[in-house]
């Protein structure tokens, strides 16, 4: 059963352009969350998406926004690249939306640079 | 305002002893809590959780306790194999508006030989 795949797994960008981050769940899952994770700061939520619906969002500023298709599958955007926005990106799904007993799984995160 | 916090960035432990990494929160409404492990370059895994029906629950070399009164959790690891040298990172979720996981900042835990 493949895991969670995110994309891309590197990339760097200047501050000022947009970046668009993919999160294909495992199988089955059709809840996907989104953490951001900063040295120190351990993982940040910013949001979670079930059934192409946001339930929950995280306290980062507007030019953070996500969607979830029909497949389940997620994106992620960031407009108007800020330097403190370089992070790793961390992608997670679950059969049911979170706050349940059930487990996140996570996929292998985007790291993103920005100069 | 953290409200799941790790006091300790960092831990060693010398191997086959016990590892004792620790968590605190402050929303009494959480009620569920888990640990994840994260090694370099990958996702975090799901190690082992605990309801807070109980105080303690064991999972081979794992066991989570937890102290609702003090709103404290631990995570103990015996014995400490030098695979466990990792970042642990403690969750914890509840309901009514608290369902999402809220992470700590994490502990990076390692291994001596």
């Amino acid at each position: 059963k493949a895991g969670v795949t995110q994309t891309p797994r590197y990339l760097i960008k200047t501050r000022g352009q947009q970046v668009t981050l993919s999160c294909s769940p495992i199988s089955g899952h059709r809840s996907v969350s989104w953490y951001q994770q900063t040295p120190g700061q351990g993982l940040q939520f910013l949001f979670e998406y079930f059934s192409e619906t946001q339930r929950n969002k995280g306290n980062f500023p507007g030019r953070f926004s996500g969607r979830q298709f029909s497949n389940s599958r997620s994106e992620m955007n960031v407009s108007t690249l800020e330097l403190g926005d370089s992070a790793l990106y961390l992608c997670a799904s679950s059969l049911a939306p979170t706050g349940g007993t059930g487990e996140l799984f996570f996929g292998e995160g985007s790291r993103l640079t920005v100069l | 305002d953290q409200q799941v916090k790790q006091n300790s960035p960092s831990l060693s432990v010398q191997e086959g002893r016990i590892s004792i990494l620790n968590c605190d929160y402050t929303n009494s409404m959480f009620d569920y809590f888990l640990w994840y492990k994260k090694y370099p370059a990958e996702g975090p895994t799901f190690l082992i959780s605990i309801s807070s029906i109980k105080d303690k629950n064991e999972d081979g070399r794992f066991t989570v306790f937890l102290n609702k009164s003090a709103k404290h959790l631990s995570l103990h690891i015996v014995p400490s194999q030098p695979g466990d040298s990792a970042v642990y990172f403690c969750a914890a979720s509840g309901a009514f508006g608290n369902e999402k996981l809220t992470f700590g900042t994490g502990t990076r835990l390692t291994i001596i030989p």
